[in-house]
């Protein structure tokens, strides 16, 4: 069975750090781009970022640009999100999720997702 | 970087028909996908490319595009359709980002 999960979320104070983990397992991990997108409560889907096969490649939504990093480990079928200088407008559930075809080229065709992990930011 | 529109709310009576739209430049160059999800539950991909299904979608869902906007349509809408609808696509700005709609509440009457 094709799956992610995601871990790692939790409460953090604005400015701080946090790092989530995304575990895969179903599937040849490093044969897919895959992303985070987030979703605020009660607002909607967000893409925050996506990054290639091999790490070559890594794309963020402008409002994370410089505070977050994507990255992925494929010897362990995880990917990784370090969120810094968090901020209260980041609070969300964070989703990976993977596309849903092998390519060189990114789509945005995302399938299967995890259950996700929520972020609050707050004092 | 692009923006896909859709209605915030549409509804339907049980056994109808309805269509839920998103528009935007972006899917000029490229088709839209549609996600379902419901109250506390990941979404689930319904519908990509020119008008696929993954195993397991019913064939009530349907996908179609015509200039910039997309379409999903739901042909006999069950009980079990009523979720929030979002549609994505790439950026058109040639970026390799991802942009989504705002998404619809569809309400089964």
């Amino acid at each position: 069975e094709v799956q992610l999960v995601e871990s790692g979320g939790g409460l953090v104070q604005p400015g701080g750090s946090l790092r989530l983990s995304c575990a895969a397992s179903g599937f040849t991990f490093s044969s897919y781009w895959m992303s985070w997108v987030r979703q605020a409560p009660g607002k909607g889907l967000e893409w925050v970022a996506n990054i290639k096969q091999d790490g070559s490649e890594k794309y963020y939504v402008d409002s994370v640009k410089g505070r977050f990093t994507i990255s992925r480990d494929n010897a362990k079928n995880s990917l990784y999100l370090q969120m810094n200088s968090l901020r209260a407008e980041d609070t969300a559930v964070y989703y990976c999720a993977r596309d849903r075809v092998p390519a060189a080229i990114p789509s945005s065709w995302f399938d299967p997702w995890g259950q996700g992990t929520l972020v609050t930011v707050s004092s | 970087s692009s923006e896909l529109t859709q209605d915030p709310a549409v509804s339907v009576a049980l056994g109808q028909t309805v269509r839920i739209t998103c528009q935007g430049d972006s899917l000029r160059s490229y088709y839209a996908s549609w996600y379902q999800q419901k109250p506390g539950q990941a979404p689930v991909l319904v519908i990509y490319g020119k008008n696929n299904r993954p195993s397991g979608i019913p064939d009530r869902f349907s996908g179609s595009s015509s200039g910039n906007t997309a379409s999903l349509t739901i042909t006999g809408a069950q009980a079990e359709d009523e979720a929030d609808y979002y549609c994505n696509s790439r950026d058109s700005s040639g970026n390799l980002h991802v942009v989504f709609g705002g998404g619809t509440k569809l309400t089964v009457l």
